[in-house]
This record gives structure tokens, C-alpha cells and sequence, in this order.
């Protein structure tokens, strides 16, 4: 089975700022996606940036970016010049070809002013 | 639709009641998945429909637990004789495809309180 582990329940960091998530992943699996979902206090899960396990290149979503670590295991996430409507709980998650996705339990990022 | 819409938004039921949550997903999507959130936690795996077969129910709970989506679009979610343990958001996913490579589009989620 597989498994995600994000070990920072929670960050913070200042406007404008550079904040980095943390996730490592366990599986037996060589092709899968990597995902990281923002969940707002509305409770609207929104894909924020996905990572193809096969893809060598780190995805980049404007002020989004990944570091995909395949070796290790590692997917964290990267957000650029922080903005106040970043704060959210942040979930980093991980899918097989055509299923289900298997969650973290989650980050929230606080974006301070 | 414009998006995935889950009804009812808030649910309080009491322990021992039955509920019924329903998802519909936007038009067209072929797959459709139930996640349950517990407070503070990630979502969790339910069960996966593909047009109108249940392709894995192996994430639900109890056999409390039951979902259908009859003519592969709205799918419902029953939860039988509740009990406190049930209390979570429930979302709803659907995406175009039958295979992974492309986004899951999430509702809103119903928050189930069970008193």
C-alpha cells in the first residue's frame, strides 16, 4: 500500500516571502502522479501543481514549483513571493495510473502581512 | 455543470439515523470517487465509480456504508445508522477519464455531525 507523510503540520512565513513543503511518499510502484491540493477554509480542494513520476523535470505552476526527488522518494513544494491568499491547509498526495488518490494529512501555511 | 456540486452543505444527524449525501459530478465525467476527511486529517479513499459500476469500494468503513450512481452521473452516498464516528467531510471527485492522467475536480464537500 502506498503511503504519504508530510512531517510539518504547520508554517509559516512572511509576505512575499519563500515557504517550502515537505512530503515523502512510500511505494512499490515506477509510474504514478504526484499532486499537491490547496484546501482553502471552504473546504474547495484546488489542484495546485501535479508531477508526473516518469517526467525528469521539475513541474512549475507560475509561483509553484516542485522538487521531484525519485530516488528519495521526495516531493516537496516550493511557493514563490508568498501571497496572503496562499494561506490554506496544503495536502501533497499521490496516485497510480487511473485510481485513487492517497493523501497526506496535511500542512497549513500561514501568510503573514 | 459549472463545477462538482455536493448537497446537502451541512448535515446534523442524530446517532442512529440514516443519511444520504449526493454528488453531481460535472457533465461528462466519466469517473466519480468518495473521500472522507476526518477533522485535521486528509482525505480518505471511499469507493470509485466508473460510469455506473463500482469499480472499488474498498475504502468504505462498514457495510453501513453503501454508494450508488445508477445511471453513471449523480451518485449517492448512504450512510445507515450512524454513529459518531461517521462525523467528517464527505467529498466528491470526478474527472474526465478512466485513467489517471488528468485532474480531479473536487466539490465543496458536506460536513456530517452526527449528535
Amino acid at each position: 500500500a502506498q503511503t504519504v507523510t508530510q512531517s510539518q503540520p504547520e508554517m509559516s512565513v512572511q509576505e512575499a516571502e519563500t515557504v517550502t513543503l515537505s512530503c515523502t511518499y512510500d511505494t512499490s510502484e515506477n509510474n504514478y502522479y504526484l499532486f499537491w491540493y490547496k484546501q482553502p477554509p471552504s473546504r474547495q480542494m484546488i489542484l495546485v501543481i501535479r508531477q508526473e513520476a516518469y517526467k525528469q523535470q521539475n513541474a512549475t505552476e507560475n509561483r509553484f514549483s516542485v522538487n521531484f526527488q525519485k530516488a528519495a522518494k521526495s516531493f516537496s513544494l516550493k511557493i514563490s513571493d508568498s501571497q496572503l491568499g496562499d494561506t490554506a491547509m496544503y495536502f501533497c498526495a499521490f496516485m497510480k495510473t487511473g485510481n485513487k488518490l492517497v493523501f497526506g494529512a496535511g500542512t497549513i501555511l500561514r501568510v503573514k502581512s | 455543470g459549472a463545477g462538482v456540486s455536493q448537497s446537502p452543505r451541512y448535515k446534523v444527524a442524530k446517532r442512529g439515523q440514516d443519511v444520504a449525501l449526493r454528488c453531481d459530478p460535472i457533465s461528462g465525467h466519466v469517473s466519480l470517487f468518495w473521500y472522507q476527511q476526518a477533522l485535521g486529517q486528509g482525505p480518505e479513499f471511499l469507493t470509485y465509480f466508473q460510469n455506473e459500476a463500482q469499480l472499488d469500494k474498498s475504502g468504505l468503513p462498514s457495510d453501513r456504508f453503501f454508494a450508488e450512481r445508477p445511471e453513471g452521473s449523480v451518485s449517492t452516498l448512504k450512510i445507515q445508522r450512524t454513529q459518531q464516528e461517521d462525523s467528517a467531510v464527505y467529498l466528491c471527485a470526478s474527472t474526465p477519464s478512466r485513467t489517471g492522467k488528468t485532474e480531479a475536480f473536487f466539490g465543496q464537500g458536506t460536513r456530517l455531525t452526527v449528535v
